[in-house]
């Protein structure tokens, strides 16, 4: 069946890149997404990128696509105490419902 | 609205009891999801609707749940006779048509006792 696997916990210095991984299952998926849950709050969208990309850059955001390896990436620069949250990756099953299987989530702890 | 809201925002109820979630989606937008989320893992989906049918509901995880969107905005879930492992935070999506990501709302934080 479909899983999203992700490390539970990174932690880093403010100022350096994060880098959080993400390895999924269903190789017909169209989008892959990276959200963000702060506490007690809802989901928020960060970036998606298509199947068929292999990089997208967004400010100080960057995914980048493994497709062969079914492997996500989401690479956060110049990391802040405000970006500490959940990230959740998602991919979206094509089976025309657009329902995303979701990652456990990573915990990012940014040091001051 | 300019955002999707739900409510209540928290929820205690006796097991055993009836409850119903609300969830006003963003004004517009055709596609409505609920999905589940346990404390510390990734919210799970329970079901999609298009417009006022329920497309998907592949997601439920029994009899007791059912939800509804009779006129195509306003979306309520519905969970009889609660258990103590509903207990759970309800997650409400939507959006304009049903990819390139949804936009969630802040969720009900239901607890069982």
């Amino acid at each position: 069946g479909e899983d999203v696997e992700q490390s539970l916990f990174l932690s880093v210095r403010e100022g350096d890149s994060s880098v959080i991984n993400c390895t999924y299952t269903d190789s017909s998926s169209t989008y892959l997404y990276w959200y963000k849950q702060e506490p007690g709050a809802g989901l928020q969208l960060l970036t998606y990128i298509f199947s068929n990309m292999d990089m997208k850059q967004d400010q100080r955001l960057t995914v980048l696509l493994n497709k062969k390896d079914k492997h996500l990436s989401l690479r956060i620069a110049d990391t802040q105490t405000g970006d500490s949250a959940i990230y959740f990756c998602a991919e979206s099953i094509t089976s025309g419902t657009y329902k995303y299987i979701f990652g456990t989530g990573t915990r990012l702890k940014v040091l001051a | 609205g300019a955002g999707v809201s739900q409510t209540p925002s928290n929820k205690v109820t006796e097991k055993g009891k009836y409850v119903e979630l609300r969830c006003d989606p963003i004004s517009g937008h055709t596609a409505l999801y609920w999905y589940r989320q346990s404390l510390g893992q990734g919210p799970e989906f329970l079901i999609y609707f298009q417009g006022t049918g329920a497309a998907d509901d592949s997601g439920l995880p029994n009899d007791r749940f059912f939800a509804v969107r009779p006129e195509g905005s306003v979306s309520t879930l519905k969970i009889q006779r609660t258990e103590r492992g509903d207990s759970a935070v309800y997650l409400c999506a939507s959006s304009p048509d049903g990819d390139y990501g949804y936009t969630f709302g802040s969720g009900t934080r239901l607890t069982v006792v």
